[in-house]
């Protein structure tokens, strides 16, 4: 089948530094995509989402772009706080049943 | 307003024990949901029930059962465990099924070790 997956799979920043998480997907039937948060020992906890006819969203220190052409999603941190530190996962879904399909994720570590 | 609990939060069983995974949410969801997570993966999902009333297999459904034992529960069940299920099991709950931006919403997890 097809798959979500990340370039990265662990990413070091210093505190206050902006983060860029990286996601390839392969499934152009794909319309919607997510972006989770998972914290040690915890659920996956909802970010951000994007539909696939827009390039661009912004949440609260978070943007996510998305690039059809390539298949390209990722995610921006802005100014990433030791609290960001996690695994971050995209998932992807298409019409009809908005069940997501998770990439393998990429842990964030972030240096105070 | 607890979200989606998950009993128990550790478990450890022999190969051919049975057991099941229990979760509950009280946000009046449609959708319910359970994923295994194995070391360096992501989620991938077993059973999802749409609705009170229905269920269906996901990706890796095989080994495993469930139940929705009405609106607010849906169990998960191992009838004879083997070490392959050894991983971290979740349970997500949804607003409805096939509508863009109904955000999963997922409990703590159950640490299943099968010895």
């Amino acid at each position: 089948g097809e798959n979500v997956g990340l370039h990265l799979p662990t990413l070091s920043v210093q505190e206050g530094d902006n983060s860029i998480i990286n996601c390839a997907y392969s499934n152009s039937a794909s319309d919607y995509f997510i972006w989770y948060k998972q914290e040690s020992g915890k659920g996956p906890q909802f970010i951000i989402d994007i539909r696939s006819n827009m390039d661009k969203r912004q949440g609260q220190r978070v943007t996510v772009l998305l690039n059809k052409t390539v298949k390209h999603l990722s995610l921006q941190i802005a100014a990433t706080q030791p609290g960001d530190s996690a695994v971050y996962f995209c998932a992807e879904a298409s019409g009809g049943s908005y069940i997501p399909t998770f990439g393998r994720g990429t842990s964030l570590i972030v240096h105070p | 307003n607890a979200g989606v609990t998950q009993t128990p939060k550790f478990q450890v069983l022999k190969t051919g024990q049975s057991m099941t995974l229990q979760c509950a949410q009280d946000m009046n969801h449609n959708s319910m949901y359970w994923y295994r997570q194995d070391p360096g993966m992501g989620l991938r999902l077993i059973y999802y029930s749409a609705s009170e009333g229905t269920t269906d297999k996901g990706e890796v459904p095989n080994g495993y059962n469930v139940s929705r034992l009405n609106k607010r529960e849906f169990s998960l069940r191992l009838e004879s465990a083997a070490p392959s299920q050894t991983s971290v099991y979740f349970c997500a709950s949804s607003p409805g099924l096939a509508v863009d931006g109904e955000t999963q919403y997922f409990g703590p997890g159950t640490r299943l070790l099968v010895l």
